[in-house]
């Protein structure tokens, strides 16, 4: 079936230092979104991407869209403590609606 | 704007019971997707409700179940429960004015099943 995979699982990062997390599907995507679980919390909408290839930035953090539009990835710089939770990636297979998420990231940041 | 909002919060029944879920979309969304994360795990994709229909539903046994009202709010209904349907449902909105859009999730409805 249709599977989107993040890597790594778990990262834990000393505050200052910066944190990668991509995302791999096993089919073509029509767009990807990002989102962001505090814990505790629901997610919450971070950026959606939808061309080939397309870079979007946000203060210290960077999306990208795969060539191949089948992996993301989104880089924090300079991660701080208010960074902490778990980072998805979404998108739905093209011709479809149907959202699959990815297994997530979860980032701890130690002070 | 009012968010997405859940009831109940929590939600306790034993095995074999049946549960309701209720979602209230952000007002002038039409689509509700239901999603399980069962703990310190990812999101699972149950449903995707649009305009009163069934749209789509994910890899979940005919026992899970719903309906979106003409109001758009949306019910999920799990019968004969199982312990292994412990887990938060999330109920996300979203506006279909343009094909893709972000989703705003609800709060969850933490069910425990004994």
């Amino acid at each position: 079936g249709q599977q989107v995979m993040q890597i790594p699982q778990y990262q834990h990062v000393q505050e200052g230092e910066d944190f990668t997390t991509y995302c791999n599907s096993s089919t073509t995507l029509s767009n990807i979104q990002w989102y962001k679980q505090r814990p505790g919390g629901h997610p919450v909408f971070l950026i959606q991407l939808v061309k080939s290839g397309e870079v979007k930035k946000q203060k210290r953090l960077t999306f990208q869209f795969g060539e191949a539009k089948k992996n993301s990835s989104l880089h924090i710089t300079a991660t701080q403590t208010t960074d902490v939770g778990t980072y998805f990636c979404a998108g739905p297979p093209s011709g479809t609606y149907k959202y699959i998420f990815g297994t997530g990231t979860r980032l701890k940041v130690l002070a | 704007e009012a968010g997405v909002t859940q009831s109940p919060t929590h939600l306790i029944k034993t095995r074999g019971q049946q549960a309701t879920l209720r979602c209230s979309p952000i007002s002038g969304h039409t689509s509700v997707y239901w999603y399980q994360q069962a703990l310190g795990l990812g999101l699972q994709f149950l449903l995707w409700y649009d305009e009163g229909e069934e749209r789509n539903r994910g890899n979940f046994p005919p026992r899970f179940s719903g309906r979106q009202f003409p109001n758009y709010s949306s019910e999920l209904n799990v019968n004969a429960l199982e312990l292994e349907d412990s887990a938060l449902y999330l109920c996300a909105s979203s506006s279909r004015d343009r094909i893709y859009n972000e989703q705003f999730f609800g709060p969850g409805t933490r069910l425990t099943v004994l």
